[in-house]
């Protein structure tokens, strides 16, 4: 069965590095998404993207955060300059796409734990 | 926009006994509901959705939820709960048309022999 698969499975980084979580999306899917979890609290959606552009992103969304899909497969969250509140675990989704938009349920990776120090 | 409410943070049930988890939604007009689930060290998993027809749900494994739209609810429930139900449940809700969805806090579900 296919499935989302996302790199690392937990990093540790120090406080003002930059991190890249990697995610595979289904390979037929068009839509990409990324949603973070603190520790405790809601699923929170992050960012949309479509057609090698964000389509849709939170507030959460800032300047810090970008993404990108560098080839054919990967589809990579980048956060420039970490802060302790971006700890948290970070789920990849992936969606195929219908006439004029997504279509069907999220796909989602099992998760990408972020601890930052 | 859309936002769910999920009672309880816990629920903890005998195996055999029934399951019942709570998820209040609050939209301006009927949305997308779903209720996903994630075990322990697993990504979030589509258990079941409402979009549009029967307002009974059936899902994986003996879960189904119902869509009441007078109380705003999407209950989850499974008649007879299994040790392997241990996990977090999440209710979750999109405009409709749209697949993005919002998700509640979450509620931990224990199995107790």
């Amino acid at each position: 069965e296919p499935e989302v698969t996302q790199t690392p499975s937990h990093q540790v980084t120090q406080m003002g590095q930059e991190v890249i979580l990697r995610c595979v999306p289904i390979s037929n899917h068009l839509y990409f998404y990324w949603y973070r979890q603190i520790l405790g609290q809601k699923v929170e959606f992050l960012v949309s993207f479509y057609n090698n552009e964000i389509s849709e992103k939170s507030e959460i969304f800032d300047d810090q955060f970008s993404v990108e899909r560098p080839d054919g497969s990967n589809f990579t969250l980048k956060i420039r300059s970490t802060k302790l509140e971006d700890s948290a675990m970070y789920f990849c989704a992936s969606s195929e796409s219908g006439a004029g938009g997504p279509r069907g349920e999220l796909f989602f990776g099992e998760g990408s734990r972020l601890t930052v120090l | 926009a859309q936002s769910v409410t999920q009672l309880g943070s816990h629920v903890s049930v005998s195996e055999g006994a029934l399951v019942l988890l709570r998820c209040n939604y609050s939209s301006s007009v009927p949305p997308y509901l779903f209720w996903y689930v994630q075990y322990p060290n697993q990504g979030l998993q589509l258990l079941l959705k409402y979009t549009t027809g029967a307002t009974l749900v059936k899902g994986i494994n003996g879960f189904e939820a119902e869509f009441k739209k007078s109380e705003t609810s999407f209950h989850l429930t499974k008649p007879s709960a299994h040790m392997s139900d241990a996990a977090e449940y999440f209710c979750a809700v999109s405009a409709r048309g749209s697949y993005i969805p919002t998700f509640g806090r979450g509620t931990s579900l224990i199995v107790h022999p």
